[in-house]
């Protein structure tokens, strides 16, 4: 596609569930981030991807979360035993790796733990 | 790490000129981005600067100071569709180069 892709676009789940989103880059992008922006706040950085490995995952805020990227293509990220403190947009971007690239976003997926 | 600053909320009127600060600390300053976010909507790309100076782009320019850790976004004749968040981003060389942190943001409103 032309753009970055995020699914689903809305997610609602219980308490204690395991939720995975999804995220398509734009094709020949070799970065890809996944960001987490609550209801009027910054962008909370979790991972990067450089190709299919994640140099930096200092940004995921437990054991719970993980994500992985497969044919420097589409990465999943996932949230085991969701909380409610796990209620958030997940962005997702992706570039080419010069450091001028800059990211280009996609819409994000909405996640409600209740 | 990195420590990114930004004023939180600014107001401003229509047809005027706005300025927004960022400031930063980082160890391995590698490029900063200025992106804006409307209310509901993915951040979209504004402006780069790697080298001190000013970079104009139509009514947006962003100023890096490197040795004061120091960038400002300026908007003129503002528009009321300027109403949005602006978030600073720098980009680290560690990690692999390509880590990009946010500040929380600044968000502006443009009155009549």
């Amino acid at each position: 596609g032309a753009g970055v892709s995020q699914s689903p676009s809305n997610k609602v789940t219980e308490k204690g569930k395991d939720v995975e989103l999804r995220c398509d880059p734009i094709s020949g992008h070799t970065a890809l981030y996944w960001y987490r922006q609550r209801l009027g706040q910054g962008l909370e950085f979790l991972i990067y991807f450089q190709g299919n490995s994640a140099p930096d995952k200092s940004g995921l805020p437990s054991d719970r979360f993980s994500a992985e990227r497969t044919g420097e293509s589409v990465s999943t990220l996932t949230i085991q035993r969701t909380q409610q403190e796990d209620s958030a947009v997940y962005l997702c971007a992706s570039s080419l790796s010069s450091p001028g690239g800059e990211l280009f976003f996609g819409e994000g997926s909405r996640l409600t733990v209740l | 790490g990195q420590n990114i600053d930004q004023p939180t909320e600014m107001t401003a009127t229509e047809g005027a000129i706005v300025q927004i600060n960022c400031t930063y600390q980082t160890s391995g300053f590698n490029g900063l981005f200025w992106y804006q976010q409307h209310a509901g909507e993915a951040p979209t790309f504004l402006s780069y600067n790697v080298l001190d100076g000013l970079e104009e782009k139509g009514r947006f320019s962003s100023f890096l100071s490197r040795s004061k850790g120091y960038s400002y976004l300026l908007l003129k004749e503002l528009q009321m569709k300027d109403s949005a968040s602006y978030l600073c981003a720098v980009r680290d060389r560690w990690g692999g180069g390509n880590k990009l942190t946010f500040g929380t943001g600044t968000q502006l409103k443009v009155e009549l």
